[in-house]
């Protein structure tokens, strides 16, 4: 079935080193967004993305939007303590199911 | 506004017992989500209602769950029997598809464990 692949599924780095989040579909995206969710927490919002191409900027993160549609990215410069937690993509095409996530741990 | 607030927030019960789950969706989100959190198998979508009908519950495990929104303010995600397999983060959240974004806002979850 339709499915979005998120990798990596873990990433360990050192504060202050940057971390990246894929995820890709098989079949265009009407639009995708993403989410964090802190260790025992629930996931939260954190932005949407709908235009092919699409880039925005959030501080140190930011987010892009294939030309195709069918693929996205998270990318957080110079981590922080404050980055842990798992990053989840949620393919918005009439269903709202997330990608598998990506558990990102830095070292202090 | 409180959020999503869900019931109970934690759960043990035995293996054959009834268990059921609630939600009360932020006032005006005319959508509802039920998600099933495990190591193993991440976030998975259960159900999902639009302005109070179910709309897809192919993620729904088996018969032995079952969900209903008898109105706008309340959900409940009901497993009988339950089974250790069963033992997860449930999350209910909700929506407005009339918003901007279409963001979900997720409650605390129900930590169920069934032993």
């Amino acid at each position: 079935g339709q499915q979005v692949m998120q990798i990596p599924q873990y990433q360990h780095v050192q504060e202050g080193e940057d971390f990246t989040t894929y995820c890709n579909s098989s079949t265009t995206l009407s639009n995708i967004q993403w989410y964090k969710q802190r260790p025992g927490g629930h996931p939260v919002f954190l932005i949407q993305l709908v235009k092919s191409g699409e880039v925005k900027k959030q501080k140190r993160l930011t987010f892009q939007f294939g030309e195709a549609k069918k693929n996205s990215s998270l990318h957080i410069t110079a981590t922080q303590t404050t980055d842990v937690g798992t990053y989840f993509c949620l393919r918005n095409n009439n269903d709202m199911r997330f990608g598998a996530g990506t558990r990102l741990t830095v070292k202090p | 506004d409180a959020g999503v607030i869900q019931s109970p927030r934690h759960e043990v019960t035995e293996m054959g017992q009834e268990v059921t789950l609630r939600c009360k969706p932020i006032s005006g989100h005319n959508s509802l989500f039920w998600y099933r959190q495990t190591m193993m198998r991440g976030l998975e979508l259960l159900i999902y209602f639009n302005n109070n009908v179910p709309i897809d519950d192919s993620g729904m495990p088996e018969d032995r769950f079952s969900a209903k929104m008898p109105n706008a303010s309340f959900s409940t995600l009901k497993i009988q029997p339950s089974e250790p397999r069963d033992s997860a983060v449930y999350f209910c959240a909700s929506s407005s598809f009339s918003e901007d974004t279409g963001e979900l806002f997720f409650g605390e979850g129900s930590r169920l464990t069934v032993l």
